[in-house]
């Protein structure tokens, strides 16, 4: 089975603090996502990464920046946290060929006071 | 840019059959999925189906397409209550990097 990992469930940052929120997937995945989901709004893409070290926007990727050092790491950064940044956070991992679904971790709720 | 589009909330009777419907704007595209997210979990992908099918039936669930009216449906047979979620429809855009764009999600309640 597909794993996708994100480091935490719950996290809580004050307003102008440096957030990271890591990922990880097992199963050799090309593609990564990252979407903020909240209520009313369904998913929105923030950034995805279809390669090592390459990185693209997605459609909110302002105040977010993202790094992929390595292939199963996809990592979210918060440059400078604010309370409209309070939100679930969802990553994804998807193949380049074939059906494509993407793969889901549990969600990371991030909390800014 | 691409919508789409579902209801927000769908109430049904346990045993009952749900519908759960969705629309959207741009007629390219090559897979269009369904997924469950339970309460304070990720997505999970249910089903998925080629736009050029018009039904995909898996168990209890059965996908319809209707091309032409650009609307997506997940029938969902004898609901229980473990079926309580949201449901999100995507759809893969043709030519694009495995970029899906969902919709706003349907909350299904199912009641005794």
């Amino acid at each position: 089975d597909v794993k996708v990992t994100q480091s935490s469930r719950y996290l809580v940052k004050r307003t102008g603090e440096k957030v990271f929120l890591e990922c990880v997937q097992d199963m050799d995945h090309e593609n990564m996502f990252w979407y903020r989901q909240d209520p009313g709004l369904g998913l929105r893409l923030i950034y995805f990464s279809y390669d090592v070290k390459m990185k693209e926007k997605g459609d909110i990727p302002e105040g977010y920046s993202v790094s992929r050092e390595k292939k199963e790491r996809f990592s979210l950064i918060l440059e400078s946290a604010s309370t409209n940044q309070t939100s679930m956070y969802l990553c994804a991992s998807s193949t380049q060929t074939g059906v494509q679904p993407q793969h889901f971790g549990d969600g990371t709720r991030l909390s800014i006071l | 840019g691409e919508d789409v589009e579902q209801s927000l909330f769908l109430s049904v009777r346990e045993g009952d059959s749900s519908v759960i419907n969705c629309t959207y704007t741009d007629s390219s595209s090559t897979y269009l999925y369904w997924y469950k997210q339970e309460p304070g979990a990720g997505l999970q992908l249910l089903t998925y189906i080629f736009s050029n099918m018009d039904m995909k039936q898996d168990q209890r669930l059965t996908v319809l397409l209707n091309k032409k009216d650009k609307h997506l449906s997940l029938r969902i047979a004898d609901t229980q209550t473990g079926d309580s979620a949201i449901y999100f429809c995507a759809k893969k855009e043709a030519g694009t990097a495995s970029k899906l764009t969902f919709g706003t999600g349907t909350r299904l309640q199912v009641t005794l």
